[in-house]
């Protein structure tokens, strides 16, 4: 089954923006993680975030947390055609240690 | 980098036969694998947990016996989906943990058509 829950389910920006994607899920964390995947491929990790931390920033890549809506953002700055692809919030669970559970993804497309 | 291979990355079979896909942990070792299936536009769905040397943990709704899992060593996890059906043709991707609280490494995945 499926925690997470992510909005929009497709955002399409231009070269230059910022987008930003929203991801909620349902119980207690250890931490929350981004994926991304090109169509056709396996996953890319981007950012893990534990349920201790606020906020985490790698390159273009901003990650929120809130603990308390159980609820996650990814912002990705300055976007790049090249950043075009799906991307996926993913949990484990306090109750269910090893399993990592995927949200439905936010299809983003990056228009030149 | 830790680096999960999957193999392969596509095949094509005929509906009744069995396919078997490798997953493996290149450069460290794997005590428990993940099974994921991904259909068109949709996200990952866990089918089941691989535990070395011990039985897998399959997700409700996912049949044991038509998605056999082996965990044979630390660094080799194999899918078999047996009697493959039309229905069966999906995209399934392994994954595994270098360590607990560390993010999961993917293979490429291996797309299943059953003709």
């Amino acid at each position: 089954s499926q925690q997470g829950e992510e909005d929009p389910q497709a955002l399409s920006i231009q070269e230059g923006e910022n987008a930003t994607m929203n991801c909620s899920y349902k119980t207690s964390i250890n931490n929350l993680q981004w994926y991304r995947q090109n169509s056709g491929r396996g996953l890319v990790h981007l950012i893990l975030i534990r349920s201790n931390e606020r906020e985490k920033h790698s390159g273009r890549l901003r990650v929120t947390l809130d603990t308390s809506k159980k609820s996650s953002s990814l912002l990705i700055t300055a976007s790049r055609a090249a950043d075009t692809a799906s991307y996926f919030c993913a949990t484990d669970s306090k109750t269910s240690y090893d399993k990592v559970i995927f949200g439905p993804g936010t299809s983003l497309s990056v228009i030149p | 980098g830790a680096v999960v291979s999957q193999h392969p990355s596509w095949v094509i079979c005929k509906s009744g036969t069995s396919v078997k896909i490798e997953c493996r942990s290149l450069d460290f070792q794997a005590t428990t694998m993940f099974w994921y299936r991904q259909f068109p536009k949709q996200s990952l769905m866990l089918m089941a947990t691989s535990n070395e040397g011990s039985k897998a943990t399959y997700e409700q709704g996912v049949e044991k016996d038509k998605f056999l899992i082996n965990h044979a060593s630390l660094t080799l996890s194999t899918l078999t989906v047996t009697s493959a059906h039309p229905e069966d043709s999906s995209f399934y991707i392994c994954s595994a943990f270098r360590a607990r609280n560390s993010p999961l490494h993917f293979g490429n995945g291996t797309r299943l058509t059953v003709t």
